[in-house]
């Protein structure tokens, strides 16, 4: 079975600029979650997706973040503009519903920004 | 804010060692995972319990929940270099319906060859 694929999985932009990442959940999963993961610190949700609407996107950065799953499967998590304090690691996981099922994670993008 | 405090912050032991890691948690859950992190792996789930259950074991790994005192122990069995890595707890709760996970900042433990 093949897992949670992201891309890219390194990128370095300039603070004010936009990135985006893209996830591809395995294959059946309804639940997608879109973490952050700050150097030293345990992942933090920041959107929930069950299928392609929204669950909880209460710590998602609205201003400056957001995120859309099409057609239920592939999701993108976009920033605009970047800050400094966004560098992290976006980690996108998948799970078979939305009930309390494992998380199966992507190996994450890390963005630096400069 | 992260809902799990996970301690030790970090833990040095031996190969073939037993290793003790605990978590403890402000409000109600419904449910609790672990799940461990290293660098060629990713994050990946180890085990999940319950609200109502108390002990869960899972090959050298063993959880025990106490809700009572809101905290739960890991314990990993006979050690092997391979374990190194940083274990995480994440709960979900109280209430609500859809399983959104906390995690907390997680225990770095190294075993030495």
């Amino acid at each position: 079975e093949a897992g949670v694929a992201q891309s890219p999985r390194y990128k370095i932009i300039e603070k004010r600029q936009s990135v985006a990442f893209w996830c591809n959940p395995i294959s059946g999963h309804a639940t997608l979650y879109w973490y952050q993961q700050i150097l030293g610190q345990g992942p933090k949700l920041l959107i929930q997706f069950q299928n392609n609407g929204v669950v909880d996107d209460s710590q998602l950065p609205k201003d400056r973040f957001s995120a859309e799953r099409l057609k239920g499967v592939d999701s993108t998590l976009k920033i605009q503009p970047a800050k400094l304090e966004d560098s992290a690691v976006y980690l996108c996981a998948s799970s078979w519903g939305g009930g309390p099922f494992e998380q199966y994670f992507g190996p994450g993008t890390r963005l630096t920004v400069t | 804010s992260q809902q799990g405090e996970e301690d030790p912050q970090a833990l040095s032991i031996q190969e073939g060692e037993n290793a003790t890691m605990n978590c403890s948690y402000k409000t109600s859950i419904n449910n609790l995972q672990w799940y461990r992190q290293n660098s060629g792996r990713g994050l990946v789930h180890l085990i999940l319990i319950r609200s109502n259950e108390r002990e869960k074991h899972s090959g050298r790994l063993r959880v025990t929940l106490d809700t009572s005192k809101k905290s739960s122990s890991l314990l990993i069995t006979a050690s092997r270099a391979a374990d190194t890595a940083s274990y995480f707890c994440a709960t979900d709760g109280p209430g609500g319906s859809n399983y959104k996970l906390t995690f907390g900042k997680g225990t770095l433990l190294t075993v030495n060859p």
